[in-house]
């Protein structure tokens, strides 16, 4: 299978806790984005990268999240002193050229408890 | 702000019948309008997308009504199928602004039998 692939799929930590998930983009896509998704919402943008260069953060990645993308392949997505309110499911999508065409891996379902 | 409003929310229709949802947008510098299907664990999968130079795009039983002066656009499932049964998701997205995709609030369709 040469989709999107993120893991793990689901993460239960406790609150305060770090978090940290992985995603593997289609190989040779050069854009890798990351989103989030509440139960019953739309998935809301988070970042993006074009290669190894994080070119975007939307206002809702507050000072506790970072992502990186090291060698411009996979990227991680990390929380620090997790709250309730991160509870969602945690996608990544990737794609080549300008980003047109994005395809969504499989998610990260993260529980704050 | 919301800037992609979908509706309706929920939607049942019989086997063999047409299922339609609806979509509006308020910036007009959005310039690729994709819909997306999710099933209830899964990500996100692309299903179809247009450009508002076309006012219609049609693959398979899918069709995409696109109105620019009116920023509205809507798709259309035909003959539909109990395995058309998922949430489906409007989108839109500026390629100058790194093609971050900004979804809907997603409807939720009931195909019965």
């Amino acid at each position: 299978d040469t989709g999107v692939s993120q893991d793990p799929r689901h993460k239960i930590t406790k609150r305060g806790q770090n978090v940290t998930f992985r995603c593997d983009p289609i190989s040779e896509h050069n854009r890798l984005y990351w989103y989030r998704q509440t139960l019953g919402q739309g998935p809301e943008f988070l970042t993006y990268f074009q290669n190894e260069a994080q070119l975007e953060k939307s206002r809702l990645l507050s000072d506790r999240f970072s992502a990186e993308r090291p060698k411009g392949s996979f990227s991680t997505l990390e929380i620090q002193r997790t709250e309730q309110g991160d509870s969602a499911m945690y996608l990544c999508a990737s794609s080549s050229g300008q980003g047109v065409w994005q395809y969504f891996g499989p998610g990260t379902r993260l529980t704050v408890t | 702000q919301q800037q992609v409003k979908q509706s309706p929310q929920s939607l049942i229709v019989q086997k063999g019948g047409i299922s339609i949802i609806n979509c509006a947008y308020e910036n007009t510098a959005f310039d690729y309008f994709p819909w997306y299907q999710q099933f209830p664990g899964k990500g996100p999968a692309l299903l179809i997308a247009i450009r508002p130079d076309v006012s219609e795009k049609k693959e398979g039983r899918f069709t995409i009504s696109f109105n620019k002066s009116a920023k509205q656009f809507s798709l259309h499932i035909m003959d539909s199928q109990p395995g058309d049964s998922a949430t489906y998701f409007c989108a839109a997205s500026r390629e100058t602004s790194g093609s971050r995709l900004t979804f809907g609030e997603g409807t939720q369709l009931t195909v019965n039998p």
